[in-house]
Formats: C-alpha cells, structure tokens, sequence
C-alpha cells in the first residue's frame, strides 16, 4: 500500500542552524502539507502546497520556512535559521484531492538545542 | 465552539467493553470531518472522512457518526481490543487545511 514517507526521523541541530526535512508524499498526490505538534499541544497546520505554489499557510509559516518540491517526488521543509520553539515533530502529508483524505507520513522529531 | 474539542482527553477500557469519545467543532462553515488513528513511532492512520449530517461510517468494530448541526461527532469502539489502544484525533477540514484537536487516549487493558 502507498504510504508517505519522511527522512530524517530524528534531527538535532544548534540555535540558528538551517534545517531541510524530506518527504516523499505518494506518488499520484497532487497536494502537500506540513503540520506540526510541539509536545503537549494539537498538531497544527503549517503550510499546502499545490501546482508548485504555496496555496495556503498558517501564521507560524513566516520568512523562515520555505517549500519545495524540488523534482517530482520530493517535498521539503526548510527552517533558515532555527529557534528553540521550532522543536516540534513535524508532519507531512499528500491527498489526492483537494476535500480528499490526508495521509500522513510517520513524522521528523526536531529538537532544537 | 471556535476550536476544535475532543472529550474525554483520555479513557481506560477493559478489554471487551466498548466506549465511545467525542469530538466537537466549529458548526459554520463545515466541510468535512476527519477522523485518525495515531499509534505512537506511527503515522496517523486515516480512519472515516465524514461530510453529510446523519452521517454514519463503520470500519470492523470502529463506527463514527457526524452531526453538523450542532457540530459534534462521535467515535464508537466496540468490543475494545488491546491493539485500539492509541490516540485518536479528529480534524475539521477547512477549505484546504485540517484543525486538530488534542486526541483522546485510549488504553485497552486486558
């Protein structure tokens, strides 16, 4: 069965360091997101991502995170320059459809020293 | 209700028993309701997307039904199984995005 898949599984980097999470959302997917939970709160929506533009991106999504779906299977976070509140498990998913379902890959923990 | 609200946050079941757990959402403006099944290390697993009021969708002992209305929606278990044990998150879907709410933990002891 397809899945979604993510790399790293776990990240740790430094204050201020840049930081690139992968995603490989299944194969026939045309839309993309990235949500987050920080540790004791509801997962929380990041960005989507579709026709290769940003369609939709909460307040948390501000100058420092970028996306990229750099060839046609790859779709990647980036944080420019994290911050100690960046420490979260983060989570990509892909749908089919605009009001279909939202699979989700098995998430990147960061934490953020 | 301007977020979306599960209760209770967690419940114990004896294996064998059957539950049921609540989600509550904003009512205007609704799409669609969706419901997961989060085992820990796992990726949540898409339970029932639920859109029509009356709604009512079963996968084996696991049923969920939706009331627009009013904007709540219902996940029942029947029959508790160590192996439900696991977190169970409903999202309302927006125009593109899904709102979490925090889960219900269940814990099946046998």
């Amino acid at each position: 069965e397809p899945e979604v898949t993510q790399t790293p599984s776990h990240q740790v980097t430094q204050m201020g360091q840049e930081v690139i999470l992968r995603c490989v959302p299944i194969s026939n997917h045309l839309y993309f997101y990235w949500y987050r939970q920080i540790l004791g709160q509801k997962v929380e929506f990041l960005v989507s991502f579709y026709n290769n533009e940003i369609s939709e991106k909460s307040e948390i999504f501000d100058d420092q995170f970028s996306v990229e779906r750099p060839d046609g299977s790859n779709f990647t976070l980036k944080i420019r320059s994290t911050k100690l509140e960046d420490s979260a498990m983060y989570f990509c998913a892909s749908s089919g459809g605009l009001q279909e379902t939202q699979y989700f890959g098995p998430g990147t923990r960061l934490l953020v020293l | 209700i301007l977020n979306v609200e599960q209760s209770p946050q967690s419940l114990h079941v004896q294996e064998g028993d059957s539950t049921n757990f609540t989600c509550s959402f904003p009512s205007s403006n609704f799409y669609a309701l969706h419901w997961y099944r989060w085992e820990t290390a796992k990726s949540p697993e898409a339970l029932f997307v639920m859109t029509l009021n009356g709604d009512e969708k079963k996968k084996g002992r696991i049923s969920a039904t939706l009331n627009t209305k009013e904007g709540y929606s219902y996940l029942y278990i029947k029959g508790s199984q160590p192996e439900d044990s696991a977190t169970y998150l409903c999202a309302e879907k927006g125009w593109g995005k899904l709102q979490f709410g925090a889960g219900t933990q269940v814990v099946v002891t046998p």
